[in-house]
């Protein structure tokens, strides 16, 4: 699975969006970017994810470049219950198999 | 439908003792996957399961862990001997048999004294 790069972390104005990069300029055409969060002390919740089209559901969007080497997860309007590490994985959808392997991800923090 | 379920929440065990973890994964799910992370570190995968079956074990240290999912009843990961190192926060996760997310319980916290 390719290998993906994160800020260590950042900060976000409550009700403002927050805007979430990760590199992944290694990424081949069959893998997929996932983003989970983990908020703190409970498990990893599953975000979103895509392989090329821009996806949108009840909690983000997230916008993959075209080339694919990149993407954002937007959370349009911030709360402090969004506080949390964000986690971008890029990985093979498999038939079985579906380990995810987390990197460091966003500590992000939800300011008042 | 009730999602990931791991138990016990809290363990204390003394050193030399054995820790016992369980996990029950979501309804219609037949893949589990155990994750540890230590106090302010990542998660790391520790071993893939499905039925009665372990596919992946890479991430299992070599001595001391293991982990089964029988055909019935949870799965469980064995922590014989624990040591002060061993305390950390559990996690086990399900998905179902067709390519889908990982679903994620709410961790067992062993704290070894």
């Amino acid at each position: 699975d390719a290998k993906t790069t994160q800020p260590t972390s950042m900060d976000c104005a409550e009700g403002r969006a927050a805007n979430l990069p990760c590199n992944h300029s290694t990424i081949s055409g069959n893998e997929y970017v996932y983003w989970y969060r983990q908020i703190h002390s409970q498990g990893p919740q599953y975000i979103i994810h895509g392989l090329k089209n821009n996806e949108t559901n009840e909690m983000a969007s997230l916008i993959i470049t075209e080339d694919r080497k990149s993407s954002t997860l937007i959370l349009p309007h911030a709360t402090l219950r969004d506080t949390a590490v964000y986690y971008c994985i890029v990985r093979v959808v498999r038939a079985a198999g579906n380990k995810l392997t987390f990197g460091g991800g966003t500590r992000v923090l939800v300011k008042p | 439908n009730a999602g990931v379920m791991q138990n016990p929440r809290h363990l204390v065990r003394r050193r030399g003792q054995e820790a016992r973890l369980r996990c029950s994964p979501m309804k219609g799910h037949s893949h589990v996957y155990w994750y540890r992370q230590l106090p302010e570190e990542g998660l790391k995968f520790m071993v893939y399961l499905q039925k009665e079956n372990i596919i992946d074990e890479s991430g299992m240290p070599k001595e001391r862990f293991s982990a089964e999912f029988p055909k019935e009843g949870p799965s469980i990961l064995r922590i014989q001997q624990v040591v002060r190192g061993d305390s950390a926060a559990y996690f086990c996760a399900s998905s179902p048999e067709l390519p889908g997310e990982l679903f994620f319980g709410e961790g067992s916290r062993l704290t070894v004294l």
